[in-house]
């Protein structure tokens, strides 16, 4: 069974900052991976696809790469901002469901 | 485009109660997934319905089901309601074809068991 972890589980950092989130998984037999933010009590924003064919893809100040044969993520946010603040979550697509990682809870101070 | 709509939005419901909760996903989205989130257990997958037929399932008891009609809006029922089943439930959207695998998730239903 697919197990997505994530590291740090929180972080607090001061705005400005560029950043990087970390998601492991254990099965490289994946077809994509996605990177999500959550907002309290809200539903999921898409951030970024990464195909499993793929080794990055950017979008504006974020950028997110993919080593499945490492089984690694990073989800890498320049120059933060207190609007940034949030839980990331990355999830693996393996064909049959997604598998999310609990998430990094971040914090930007301005 | 319309995103993803979930209703209700709250719901407080008894122990032993059943729930009926409703998505639509974007227009011209086939697949529906459910998910289950919880402050202990995070986000898990319950089921996927494509094309009014249920494609893949998590590790949920019967008392989870769900359904998905002609018009790909989707709903999930849970019987017996008990406390742990408090929890957001989401549901997510996807086009599911080749190279458009891409989930859009809806706000969610909180839903309370007392």
């Amino acid at each position: 069974k697919q197990e997505v972890t994530q590291i740090p589980a929180a972080l607090s950092v001061p705005e400005g900052e560029n950043l990087v989130l970390n998601c492991s998984f254990t099965d490289s037999a994946i077809y994509n991976l996605q990177w999500f933010r959550q907002d309290p009590g809200k539903g999921l924003t898409s951030l970024l696809l990464i195909q499993s064919s793929q080794r990055e893809q950017t979008s504006g100040r974020l950028n997110a790469s993919l080593d499945k044969s490492s089984g690694r993520s990073t989800l890498y946010i320049a120059a933060s901002q207190p609007g940034d603040s949030a839980t990331y979550l990355c999830a693996a697509n393996t064909g049959n469901q997604f598998y999310f990682g609990t998430g990094t809870s971040l914090t930007v101070i301005p | 485009k319309a995103g993803v709509t979930q209703t209700p939005r709250y719901l407080i419901k008894t122990r032993g109660q059943q729930v009926t909760l409703s998505c639509s996903p974007i227009s011209g989205h086939r697949s529906v997934s459910w998910y289950q989130q919880t402050p202990g257990q995070g986000l898990q997958f319950l089921f996927e319905y494509f094309s009014e037929t249920q494609r893949n399932k998590g590790n949920f008891p019967g008392r989870f089901s769900g359904r998905q009609f002609s018009n790909s809006r989707s709903e999930m029922n849970v019987s017996t309601l008990e406390l742990g089943d408090s929890a957001l439930y989401l549901c997510a959207s996807s086009l599911a074809r080749e190279g458009s695998y891409e989930q859009y998730f809806g706000p969610g239903t909180r839903l309370t068991v007392t």
